[in-house]
């Protein structure tokens, strides 16, 4: 499993990004898959999921409204179009991959990509 | 504040054995949720070592276990290791806040 993430850069208050995640050495199609941040230096906040086929989503309140989790199947990418960004939006985004295929309850973050760093500053 | 809360530091000789605390709630762990547990190393991603509260990973050392009981659980770390030095962190689901939840993480020191 390689998890590959592209698309952090600086970015300005109120500005868009979208965040990719290139998956390899697994069915991609078969596994929901997850967004995790972690402001450098502090701990881990979980921010999305997407289960593996049937489109369905989940985000934490912090981004709800603002970000949108999809995926293309086809070409084994995740991605995360984060809009309407803060200043507390800055972070490491990292793509991790779920154990399970559908959204469950008990899900858990079993391979992580390296990250990709999110500055939002004026 | 962390919904899940962990000691912000442990330390320990080479050798020794230290356990690393997370404690919940009635909406996370107190509800039958698993915890989970993931090392960070310095400067690189989180890596998963214990899932469904006591389950390693393919890879994961035995020297490393979990329990948990109630609103608590904790990781153990045997025979330390220098390279065992990073942070820790814990992890479930709260049904309350119907979202996954970490504690706030743990920096393991080797003396």
């Amino acid at each position: 499993v390689k998890l590959l993430e592209s698309g952090g850069a600086v970015v300005r208050p109120r500005g868009s990004l979208r965040l990719s995640c290139a998956a390899f050495g697994f069915s991609f199609r078969s596994y929901a898959m997850n967004w995790v941040r972690q402001v450098p230096g502090k701990g881990l906040e979980w921010v999305a999921s997407i289960s593996g086929s049937d489109g369905s989503t989940k985000y934490a309140d912090s981004v709800k409204g603002r970000f949108t989790i999809s995926r293309d199947n086809l070409k084994n990418i995740l991605y995360l179009e984060m809009n309407s960004l803060r200043g507390e939006d800055s972070a490491m985004y990292y793509c991790a991959k779920d154990p399970h295929e559908w959204l469950v309850e008990n899900y858990y973050f079993e391979s992580w990509g390296q990250g990709t760093l999110v500055t939002v500053s004026a | 504040q962390s919904v899940l809360t962990q000691p912000p530091s442990v330390s320990g000789a080479p050798g020794q054995r230290v356990t690393i605390s997370c404690t919940g709630g009635s909406s996370n762990l107190g509800a039958d949720y698993d915890v989970h547990w993931y090392q960070q190393l310095p400067g690189t991603a989180p890596k998963l070592l214990i899932y469904g509260n006591t389950n390693r990973p393919s890879g994961v050392p035995d020297r490393f276990s979990a329990s948990k009981s109630g609103t608590s659980a904790s990781l153990a770390i045997s025979g330390l290791q220098a390279d065992d030095e990073a942070n820790y962190y814990c992890q479930s689901y709260d049904s309350r806040l119907s979202a996954s939840i970490f504690g706030g993480g743990t920096k393991l020191t080797v003396l």
